[in-house]
């Protein structure tokens, strides 16, 4: 079963304009949610978390929000840039401990970032 | 360098046949993690190792499947008598143990059956 699902395979956006990609869960005990970052031929490359005590975690460009309450992430990305061109996975971790380290993935959505 | 490398990039095996593959993680890492990647689908996890011993596996991980990290610091993932089915990106990651959630990969082992 998919806990972690990720509805839009792909989002174009024009450079300099913000792109937001959504994620929802299903399985409640999830308390760490992340943002991995995939280009062609390479692993994906850790974007950016959040905790689920908080509901906003800025890095930069690039913000994630929580909404607990309804089982959904998101990510913003502002400003796009050509480099952001790229696979975005959502991921997911459970407690206790023992188990951290099994992270549960969306199937990705592929952002295009067009001149 | 000290990312987390795989070894090889790529394999064309035949159905049947035995294949192994390495991964060697950030050296201060005492987590390790296996995960395989089908096209359109994120990775999906496999099993983990802390230090040497193996703490977690997927039911995906059926018993012709292998995976060892026998000194705590490169691990193995071997397929016995693969299948078609097998073919798949397989993705190895690490993590410290304070921090398993921030976990870095590999480039991956892309693995064709024919």
């Amino acid at each position: 079963d998919q806990q972690v699902k990720q509805n839009s395979p792909s989002l174009s956006v024009q450079e300099g304009r913000i792109s937001i990609l959504n994620c929802d869960y299903t399985n409640s005990m999830f308390d760490y949610f992340l943002w991995y970052k995939k280009y062609p031929a390479e692993g994906p490359t850790f974007l950016i978390s959040i905790s689920s005590i908080k509901d906003k975690n800025e890095d930069g460009r690039f913000t994630v929000f929580l909404n607990k309450s309804a089982k959904h992430l998101s990510l913003h990305i502002v400003p796009s840039q050509p480099g952001d061109s790229a696979v975005y996975f959502c991921a997911a971790s459970a407690r206790p401990t023992d188990s951290w380290g099994k992270l549960q993935f969306g199937a990705g959505t592929q952002v295009v970032v067009t001149p | 360098d000290t990312g987390v490398s795989q070894d090889p990039r790529h394999k064309i095996t035949k159905r049947g046949q035995n294949v192994t593959f390495r991964c060697d993680p950030i050296s201060e890492h005492n987590r390790l993690y296996w995960y395989r990647q089908t096209l359109g689908q994120g990775p999906e996890f496999l099993t983990y190792f802390q230090n040497e011993a193996q703490l977690e596996k997927s039911r995906l991980l059926s018993d012709r499947f292998s995976a060892e990290r026998p000194k705590g610091s490169f691990s193995t993932l071997e397929i016995q008598r693969t299948e078609q089915g097998d073919s798949a990106m397989y993705l190895c990651a690490s993590s410290h143990q304070d921090r398993g959630y921030e976990q870095y990969f590999g480039p991956g082992t892309r693995l064709t059956v024919t």
